[in-house]
């Protein structure tokens, strides 16, 4: 049973466009999420996070938003950039005490494809 | 499917000994498993890219000697921290590919603590 949920494997935008991107969760323990970037070969970047304390989080071009309501987050980057083609995850924690993540689970990933 | 197992989840030991960390890919065949690392706040850092039947890459500034990674089957994965220290203590994740795919599939971690 999948706790997070990337519905959608891929997703393709124009170059200088919005790209959203989604993610669902099932745990209402969950209280801490992140968005992770991730090339072929290599290990995932973290890129923005945020706790459930809060509904919305901005760094740069990135900004992630929390329905805690809905069970559901997105991540919004703007404006899309080439080099933003890559695969996307999102991860949640349980029992976030300031310390960090701890115990992700992780959504399959979307795969991000920005087109010139 | 495509479901990645790690154990223990949680350990503590004391400083100077070993303590090893078992990955299983459960329903599919890994050619490839990836240990990661992860520092309260900070993105999981790459250790060691470990391909079924030869020995592990590690990234630079990741000690082999310090983090012996085996891959003996083509669903298990093992990172022994040998001798650890205070500083060891982290969460380690790893995640495993199939051959030719691009998805990892990653663990739930193992949070060590040493004392």
């Amino acid at each position: 049973d999948q706790q997070v949920k990337q519905n959608s494997p891929s997703l393709s935008v124009q170059e200088g466009r919005i790209s959203i991107l989604n993610c669902d969760y099932t745990n209402s323990m969950f209280d801490y999420f992140l968005w992770y970037k991730k090339y072929p070969a290599e290990g995932p970047t973290f890129l923005i996070s945020i706790s459930s304390i809060k509904d919305k989080n901005e760094d740069g071009r990135f900004t992630v938003f929390l329905n805690k309501s809905a069970k559901h987050l997105s991540l919004h980057i703007v404006p899309s950039q080439p080099g933003d083609s890559a695969v996307y995850f999102c991860a949640a924690s349980e029992g976030y005490s300031g310390g960090g993540a701890d115990g992700l689970t992780f959504g399959k990933g979307t795969h991000l494809i920005i087109q010139p | 499917g495509a479901v990645v197992s790690q154990h223990p989840s949680r350990v503590i030991c004391k400083s100077g000994t070993s303590v090893k960390i078992e990955c299983r890919s459960l329903d599919f065949q890994a050619t490839t498993m990836f240990w990661y690392r992860q520092f309260p706040k900070k993105s999981l850092m790459l250790m060691a890219t470990s391909n079924e039947g030869s020995k592990a890459t590690y990234e630079q500034g990741v000690e082999k000697d310090k983090f012996l990674i085996n891959h003996a089957s083509l669903t298990l994965s093992t990172l022994t921290v040998t001798s650890a220290h205070p500083e060891d203590s982290s969460f380690y994740i790893c995640s495993a590919r199939i051959w030719l795919a691009q998805t990892q599939y990653f663990g739930p971690g193992t949070r060590l603590l040493v004392l």
